[in-house]
C-alpha cells in the first residue's frame, strides 16, 4: 500500500521569503501523480501543483515549483516570494497512473500548516 | 466555475437522525466518486468510493451501515449518516473526475448536538 508522510506539521515564512515544504512517499508502482493541495481556512481543496512520475522534469506553477527526486521518493514544495494569502495547510498526495475507478483515489499525507508573518 | 457540487453546506442536526450529502458532478459524468472525512486539524481521510450503478467499496474501519452511499446516476453520488451520533460530526468532502485532476466539493461541515 501506498504511504505519504509529511514530517512538518507547521511552518512559517516572512512575506517575501521563500518556504521549502517537505514530502516522502511510499510506493512500488513505477507510474504515478503526486499532488500539493492547498486547503485554507475555508476548507477548499485547492490544486497547487502535479506532477507526473514519468517526467524528469519538475514541474512549476508561477512562484510554485517541485523538487521531485523519484529514486529518493521526495516531492517538496517550494514556495517563492511568499504571500499572506498562502497561509493555509498544505497537503501532499499521492494518485496511482493505473486509469479508472477506485485507482482514481487520492491519498493524503498529514499536512503542513504554513503560517506567512508580515 | 465549481464542477462539482456539494449541498448541504453545513448541517446542525439532533443526535439519531439521518442526514443526507450530495455530490454531483455539473458539466462531466463521473463513473467513480470519492468520500473523504476530515476532523479538525487532520487530513483528508478516504471513507469510500461510490461506482455508479454498483456497490460502493468502503474502506477498512468505516462503518457500511452507518454511511449509506448511492451512485444511481452519472452525476450525483449521495452519502447517508445514519442515526448520526456526535462523534460522526466532521468534515465531509466528496471529489469527482474523469482523470485527473480530481475536483473536490466544497465540503459539508456536519455538526450533531
Amino acid at each position: 500500500a501506498q504511504t505519504v508522510t509529511q514530517s512538518q506539521p507547521e511552518m512559517s515564512v516572512q512575506e517575501a521569503e521563500t518556504v521549502t515544504l517537505s514530502c516522502t512517499y511510499d510506493t512500488s508502482e513505477s507510474d504515478y501523480y503526486l499532488f500539493w493541495y492547498k486547503q485554507p481556512p475555508s476548507r477548499q481543496m485547492i490544486l497547487v501543483i502535479r506532477q507526473e512520475a514519468y517526467k524528469q522534469q519538475n514541474a512549476t506553477e508561477n512562484r510554485f515549483s517541485v523538487n521531485f527526486q523519484k529514486a529518493a521518493k521526495s516531492f517538496s514544495l517550494k514556495i517563492s516570494d511568499s504571500r499572506l494569502g498562502d497561509a493555509a495547510m498544505y497537503f501532499c498526495a499521492y494518485r496511482s497512473y493505473l486509469y479508472g475507478g477506485a485507482t482514481n483515489k487520492l491519498i493524503f499525507g498529514t499536512g503542513t500548516l504554513l503560517a506567512v508573518q508580515p | 466555475g465549481a464542477v462539482v457540487s456539494q449541498h448541504p453546506s453545513w448541517v446542525i442536526c439532533k443526535s439519531g437522525t439521518s442526514v443526507k450529502i450530495e455530490c454531483r458532478s455539473l458539466d462531466f459524468q463521473a463513473t467513480t466518486m470519492f468520500w473523504y472525512r476530515q476532523f479538525p486539524k487532520q487530513s483528508l481521510m478516504l471513507m469510500a468510493t461510490s461506482n455508479e450503478g454498483s456497490k460502493a467499496t468502503y474502506e477498512q474501519g468505516v462503518e457500511k451501515d452507518k454511511f449509506l452511499i448511492n451512485h444511481a446516476s452519472l452525476t450525483l453520488s449521495t452519502l447517508t449518516v445514519t442515526s448520526a451520533h456526535p462523534e460522526d460530526s466532521s468534515f465531509y468532502i466528496c471529489s469527482a473526475g474523469v482523470g485527473q485532476p480530481q475536483h473536490f466539493g466544497d465540503g459539508t461541515r456536519l455538526s450533531i448536538l
